[in-house]
């Protein structure tokens, strides 16, 4: 069973850059048919796409984030990386990380979800 | 503002059924699958239909999905106060080269 979990500081410094990692078990993030997602949710918000990165190492980003994120892979580690830039309280989210089956279309394994604050 | 528009909310009483609807346009619903997902307090999302109407395993046939043109829609059958979540729509959007996601509706079971 493919499992995912996230890491990385809970509080950021306005400004500062926030940057969280999803380990990947169960599963090569380097296999054919999937790629890999970050996904953010405000305190009392919706679901907020971030980015994808494929196993080539192609990324797809949101238009709205596109200049302050990079999603990269570490496949020695099995995990892959968020960073984003320039960071503001609008960013304070609950960040999931996902895996987006390719063939399925679909978000079809989650991370828990790690809390991250921006603040002074 | 979500590029995809769903209700805030829906009730229903046990037993009963809802819908759940999704609009969108033909840059993403009109020409991509619709999947849904099912977020209870406090919890990480899950996946409940893909492709449109398929569901994973473990996911009972008391939910549904379909898709027609711009628009899909969730339905889900002899309700039950477990059932009580929000519910999130999300499809890739050619135009922006980007996921989306629906705003979400919250469903309670009265």
């Amino acid at each position: 069973q493919l499992q995912l979990q996230e890491s990385g500081s809970g509080l950021v410094k306005p400004l500062q850059t926030l940057s969280l990692t999803c380990a990947v078990s169960g599963d090569s993030i380097s296999s054919g048919g999937s790629s890999w997602s970050w996904i953010r949710q405000p305190p009392g918000e919706g679901l907020d796409w971030i980015g994808n990165i494929y196993q080539g190492g192609s990324t797809y980003y949101s238009p709205s984030l596109k200049s302050r994120v990079t999603i990269s892979l570490d496949r020695s580690k099995n995990q892959f990386s968020l960073k984003l830039y320039s960071v503001t309280a609008a960013d304070t989210a609950v960040y999931y990380c996902a895996r987006w089956d390719t063939v399925k279309d679909a978000f079809d394994f989650w991370g828990q979800g790690t809390m991250v604050a921006v603040s002074s | 503002q979500s590029v995809l528009t769903q209700p805030p909310s829906v009730s229903a009483a046990p037993g009963q059924k809802v819908t759940i609807s999704c609009s969108g346009s033909s840059s993403n619903i009109g020409n991509n699958y619709v999947s849904w997902y099912q977020q209870l307090p406090g919890t990480a999302p899950k996946l409940l239909i893909s492709e449109d109407h398929k569901r994973p395993s473990g996911i009972p046939d008391r939910f549904s999905g379909s898709r027609s043109g711009t628009s899909a829609t969730l339905g889900i059958t002899g309700l039950q106060t477990g059932d009580e979540a929000d519910y999130y729509c999300a499809t890739w959007d050619h135009s922006l080269s980007a996921g989306v996601f629906g705003g979400g509706t919250k469903l309670t079971v009265l």
